[in-house]
């Protein structure tokens, strides 16, 4: 199955760059990575998607090495208004309509 | 174009009861997935939907949940003879359905029902 698996938690201070990384061994050879941020008491909304490399946008960067079985996401100088949880998002390799939400890793941004 | 619509926001039923949960997708979206999220847990999958069919439903309790997204009007989540252990979150998301499977498509979410159980 392709599972994924990220850390639980990470603290930071504001102003720091943080690296969260998801690892997915079993990821669908033409799907993308996708990585959602989830505010308490709100649904999840996109912040990045990915399928090789690096791609970079006005939030984040998404770093994905060739062979694409973990991805990391950075966020540049993080503030207090990052605190939220990460979740990453990868089809399954062996079942088309199948695709896996990871755990999610809270992220506590600290002043 | 509006968001994911979701409703109601909030929901309070006794044991017993019945819940039913509304969900429509955004303008040109046909797929649809439910989601539940307990106190202080993650996002756990439920059911993945096209317009009058169940794609993937291995995320639904096999009692009491059904899920059903018609040719008209929103999507449905039912929960029957509703339980405490079932107060949790319930995210409704939807994509185009326009590529290839869902790991393909972003999935846009709602600002989810808070379902309570006295």
């Amino acid at each position: 199955l392709a599972k994924t698996t990220q850390p639980i938690s990470m603290d930071s201070y504001e102003g720091q760059e943080v690296n969260i990384t998801c690892s997915h061994n079993n990821i669908a050879t033409n799907d993308y990575i996708t990585w959602y941020q989830q505010f308490p008491s709100q649904g999840p909304r996109f912040i990045i998607q990915g399928y090789k490399t690096k791609v970079t946008n006005e939030v984040a960067s998404l770093f994905i090495p060739a062979d694409r079985k973990s991805s990391t996401l950075s966020l540049p100088r993080v503030s207090l208004s990052d605190t939220a949880v990460y979740y990453c998002l990868v089809g399954d390799k062996n079942n088309f309509n199948k695709f896996y939400f990871g755990s999610g890793t809270k992220l506590n941004v600290k002043p | 174009n509006a968001g994911v619509m979701q409703n109601p926001r909030h929901l309070v039923r006794r044991r017993g009861q019945e819940a039913r949960l509304r969900c429509s997708p955004m303008k040109g979206h046909s797929h649809v997935y439910w989601y539940r999220q307990l106190p202080e847990e993650g996002l756990k999958f439920m059911v993945y939907l096209q317009k009058e069919n169940i794609i993937d439903e291995s995320g639904m309790p096999k009692e009491r949940f059904s899920a059903e997204f018609p040719k008209e009007g929103p999507s449905i989540l039912r929960i029957q003879q509703v339980v405490r252990g079932d107060s949790a979150a319930y995210f409704c998301a939807s994509s185009p359905g326009l590529a290839g499977g869902p790991g393909q498509e972003t999935q846009y979410f709602g600002p989810g029902t808070r379902l309570l159980v006295l």
